[in-house]
């Protein structure tokens, strides 16, 4: 399968503690989206990356937030001090160009106690 | 910045007979508009797409979408739907000038086909 993957599919925390997700996008896309996603709405734009540098970074996005992509490869979203609030689904998505399609990935479900 | 309305969260189907989603949306430039599909416990698949030309856009699973510039709307239709259309809809923008893709999507209408 060589779609977007991502890792963990389930995250339990309790609050207070950090937690680090991975995205791998298909191979040779540039750009690699991040977007969350709550219960009962659509997804909302985090950030986003062309090869490593991040380019852009959602109001959404507090300093308790940082994502990276080395390399320009795969990409990691690191959420530190974990709130109640951060409980939602997190979807990764690449694409070779800015208005090429987007595919995305199943997505990491984080739970935080 | 731009905003989409999906003027419906739940649309109940029977097996074999048509479904329109609607979507509006808000902007101050000239957009592309898109609809992604979420089947349960997997991740959005793009549907169909608007960029440019014929209004009339057609996508994958007999779906079709037609862009009305005038009403700032893009409804989604199938003139006959499966119970494997069962799924989440979302209908998004993205606005012309955002040359690196950022897509705003709406809250979503979940379509559910009965026998």
């Amino acid at each position: 399968d060589t779609g977007v993957s991502q890792n963990p599919r389930h995250k339990i925390t309790k609050r207070g503690q950090n937690v680090t997700f991975r995205c791998d996008p298909i191979s040779e896309h540039n750009r690699l989206y991040w977007y969350r996603q709550t219960l009962g709405q659509g997804p909302e734009f985090l950030t986003y990356f062309q090869n490593e540098a991040q380019l852009e970074k959602s109001r959404l996005l507090s300093d308790r937030f940082s994502a990276e992509r080395p390399k320009g490869s795969f990409s990691t979203l690191e959420i530190q001090r974990t709130e109640q609030g951060d409980s939602a689904m997190y979807l990764c998505a690449s694409s070779l160009g800015g208005v090429e399609t987007q595919y995305f990935g199943p997505g990491t479900r984080l739970l935080v106690l | 910045a731009q905003s989409v309305t999906q003027l419906d969260s739940q649309v109940p189907v029977f097996e074999e007979a048509p479904v329109e989603l609607r979507c509006n949306y808000s902007s101050s430039v000239s957009v592309y508009l898109f609809w992604y599909v979420q089947y349960p416990n997997q991740g959005l698949q793009l549907l169909l797409k608007y960029l440019s030309g014929s209004t009339l856009v057609k996508g994958i699973n007999g779906f079709e979408a037609e862009f009305n510039k005038s009403q700032t709307s893009f409804h989604l239709r199938k003139p006959s739907v499966h119970i494997s259309d069962t799924a989440e809809y979302f209908c998004a923008v993205s606005g012309i000038t955002d040359s690196w893709g950022k897509l705003q999507f709406g809250a979503g209408t979940q379509v559910v086909v009965t026998p």
